[in-house]
């Protein structure tokens, strides 16, 4: 079954870090690109940035830039997404997505983790 | 890289057609063609309704349709149903690497 599958809900305080990962099966894990979605209760979709398990490439989206980190373990078929210097307004459900080619560009999101709720509290 | 612009709500009667727009500037939705629509249920994952512009994987009824003019991509709902009501997302290609969020419109089934 294709499927990515993301670890529990974290609480941490304010100025700590979390990791959170998205493990993937059921398709070739270095074929894809993953992204990573952030979403506040109550907001909007937020774009975070991707990772390219093929060969480690990443991009970050300006707003999380300095503070966010994703890695990957290509044998174990799982990406990672770390934050840190974490503050309330970062309490949200994150996301993980595969991402799929059509042609020889990077479309949409076809399939998606279940969601890490990341509650910041002192 | 500031959202796409959608509307907050957009409201219809069952069976009725409803059309959601999706604004951004010639840097990305009318830059390419990659804007890609999504739904989603409350405490659920987004789904993707449209992809390309305008094309629709398999498993998405054929009331689903997308299309672009220039900066702005839309996304018609025909023959509302019930379980239709759910927020919409656009997502569009920004170059340099980079995707950008709709602000998300919030659907509702009269």
């Amino acid at each position: 079954q294709v499927q990515l599958v993301q670890s529990g809900a974290e609480v941490r305080k304010p100025g700590a870090s979390v990791k959170v990962s998205c493990k993937a099966s059921g398709f070739t894990f270095n074929d894809y690109i993953i992204h990573w979605v952030r979403q506040a209760p109550g907001q909007s979709l937020e774009w975070m940035g991707w990772i390219a398990p093929g060969d480690g490439a990443t991009r970050y989206s300006q707003k999380f830039q300095g503070r966010v980190t994703f890695t990957r373990d290509t044998s174990a078929s799982a990406a990672y997404m770390e934050l840190s210097s974490l503050r309330s307004e970062d309490t949200a459900v994150f996301y993980c997505a595969r991402q799929f080619k059509t042609g020889t560009l990077w479309s949409a999101f076809d399939i998606w983790g279940q969601g890490t709720l990341v509650t910041v509290s002192s | 890289q500031s959202a796409l612009t959608q509307p907050a709500s957009v409201s219809g009667s069952p069976g009725q057609s409803i059309t959601i727009s999706c604004t951004g500037t010639s840097s990305d939705v009318g830059g390419y063609n990659l804007v890609s629509w999504y739904q989603q249920h409350p405490g659920k994952a987004p789904e993707v309704m449209i992809y390309d512009d305008s094309k629709r994987p398999s498993g998405v009824s054929d009331r689903f349709s997308g299309s672009k003019s220039d900066n702005t991509a839309s996304l018609t709902i025909s023959g509302l149903q019930a379980e239709d009501e759910a927020e919409y997302y656009c997502f569009s290609y920004a170059g340099s690497s980079s995707w950008v969020f709709g602000g998300g419109t919030k659907l509702t089934v009269l």
